[in-house]
């Protein structure tokens, strides 16, 4: 069955400092995998997507790695920021037509002055 | 900038009552989607289209069913609601074909029903 499992389930740092999600996935056939912020009260907005053959990409503040053979994904949050609070979703796109996307849990961040 | 609107942020019914939850948007979308998000749960597709009239149940379609007449709008309808339907809920949009495709998500419906 295709799974995305997500960690931590929250987190709580200090404002300024470093963090990283992680993302575990079996979805195979594998097309792309993309995380997503969710601020409270909105909807999903993509951060970054990556291919099977990519291995990091970056978006600002936001560094994503893949590694395709372990079929785990990290999102790193660099110099975090208040506004940095919100969850953040990994979701997969198998690789076979329309088959719909499998979304991880999320990570519920919180970033604390 | 893509813009996917739904008709309502927060939203009361009763149980019994028949809802609808409206989602618009204004790309030129092929496919669209609904979605509902719970704590712990993570989104859970409920329908998606990818084409006017056209519908396809996803994992979890049971209670709800979808109405695509135009290309642009697509609505999602409770026909009794229940309170485990009590939930947020989610709509997107993507251009068809390539899985490199976005989904762009609206805002949100918050039900809540009594």
């Amino acid at each position: 069955k295709n799974q995305v499992e997500q960690s931590p389930q929250s987190l709580i740092i200090l404002e300024g400092k470093n963090c990283t999600l992680q993302c575990n996935y079996t979805v195979s056939p594998f097309s792309n995998l993309r995380w997503y912020k969710q601020d409270t009260g909105r909807g999903p907005v993509s951060l970054t997507i990556m291919t099977f053959s990519e291995n990091t990409k970056s978006n600002g503040r936001y560094t994503a790695t893949l590694d395709a053979d372990t079929k785990q994904s990290s999102l790193h949050i660099t110099a975090s920021q208040l506004s940095d609070s919100a969850s953040y979703i990994c979701v997969v796109t198998p690789n076979s037509g329309n088959t719909p996307l499998v979304f991880g849990k999320g990570t519920r961040l919180s970033v604390i002055a | 900038d893509v813009k996917v609107t739904q008709s309502s942020r927060y939203l009361v019914k009763r149980t019994g009552e028949k809802v609808f939850l409206e989602c618009v948007q204004d790309m030129d979308h092929e496919n669209m989607f609904w979605y509902r998000q719970d704590p712990g749960l993570g989104l859970r597709l409920i329908y998606f289209s990818y084409d006017v009239k056209m519908k396809e149940k996803g994992d979890i379609p049971e209670g709800y069913s979808v109405s695509r007449e135009k290309k642009e709008r697509f609505s999602l309808i409770l026909e009794s609601a229940s309170t485990n339907q009590t939930s947020m809920y989610l709509c997107a949009s993507s251009l068809p074909g390539s899985a490199m495709t976005t989904q762009y998500f609206g805002p949100g419906t918050r039900l809540t029903v009594l």
